[in-house]
């Protein structure tokens, strides 16, 4: 059973608009999450990441937003750039003293210019 | 070199090959990772080593055999693998210890067994 699910396999945005990737969790002992990207051939590189204490992260073009009630989280992207055409990973981790990351399996996201 | 690095980047062997895949992080870090991903399926982790002790194995055939000889580098020994574990092979390191732990990945091992 998934505990972590990105429910869209790929999302197509128009260049200068905004991207939302959305992810699920299932277990309510997850309080971390992270956001990775992957070019192909290449490995997962770190976005951004959200502790469950705050509802919302920004690191420029990029804001993840938590719902923990919901248990959802949402990665923004403003404004969106061809550059950023990538497989997005969410990610989440029971905190303290877990080293197990549960991914999801990934959105594609294409820019198109 | 900088982050996490991995070779060989592509790898073909046969089911009765024995071929090792290398990891060297330049990070300072002190936990280090082995994922397998698998066309269409999520990143699954394979083994977790935190100060050069194996703390997780999760149900991994014996076929795969990790080592970590020190904090810096990590080895996955491979041997009479099947087709069905061609995939991709992700190493990662992290500073273990608190309790939020961002991992950074390599580049991967792309593995095909025929």
């Amino acid at each position: 059973d998934q505990q972590v699910k990105q429910n869209s396999p790929s999302l197509s945005v128009q260049e200068g608009r905004i991207s939302i990737l959305n992810c699920d969790y299932t277990n309510s002992m997850f309080d971390y999450f992270l956001w990775y990207k992957k070019y192909p051939a290449e490995g997962p590189t770190f976005l951004i990441s959200i502790s469950s204490i705050k509802d919302k992260n920004e690191d420029g073009r990029f804001t993840v937003f938590l719902n923990k009630s919901a248990k959802h989280l949402s990665l923004h992207i403003v404004p969106s750039q061809p550059g950023d055409s990538a497989v997005y990973f969410c990610a989440a981790s029971e905190g303290a003293g877990s080293y197990q990351l549960t991914f999801g399996k990934g959105t594609k996201l294409s820019v198109i210019p | 070199e900088t982050g996490v690095t991995q070779t060989p980047r592509h790898l073909v062997m046969g089911m009765t090959n024995k071929k090792s895949l290398k990891c060297e992080q330049h990070l300072g870090h002190n936990a280090m990772y082995w994922y397998k991903q698998s066309a269409k399926k999520p990143l699954e982790l394979m083994f977790v080593y935190s100060l050069e002790e194996r703390v997780e194995n999760n149900s991994v055939p014996s076929r795969f055999s990790p080592e970590c000889p020190n904090s810096s580098h990590l080895f996955l020994h491979l041997h009479t693998l099947q087709p069905e574990d061609s995939a991709l092979y992700l190493c990662a390191s992290s500073q273990s210890g608190t309790g939020q732990e961002t991992q950074y990945f390599g580049p991967g091992t792309r593995l095909l067994v025929l």
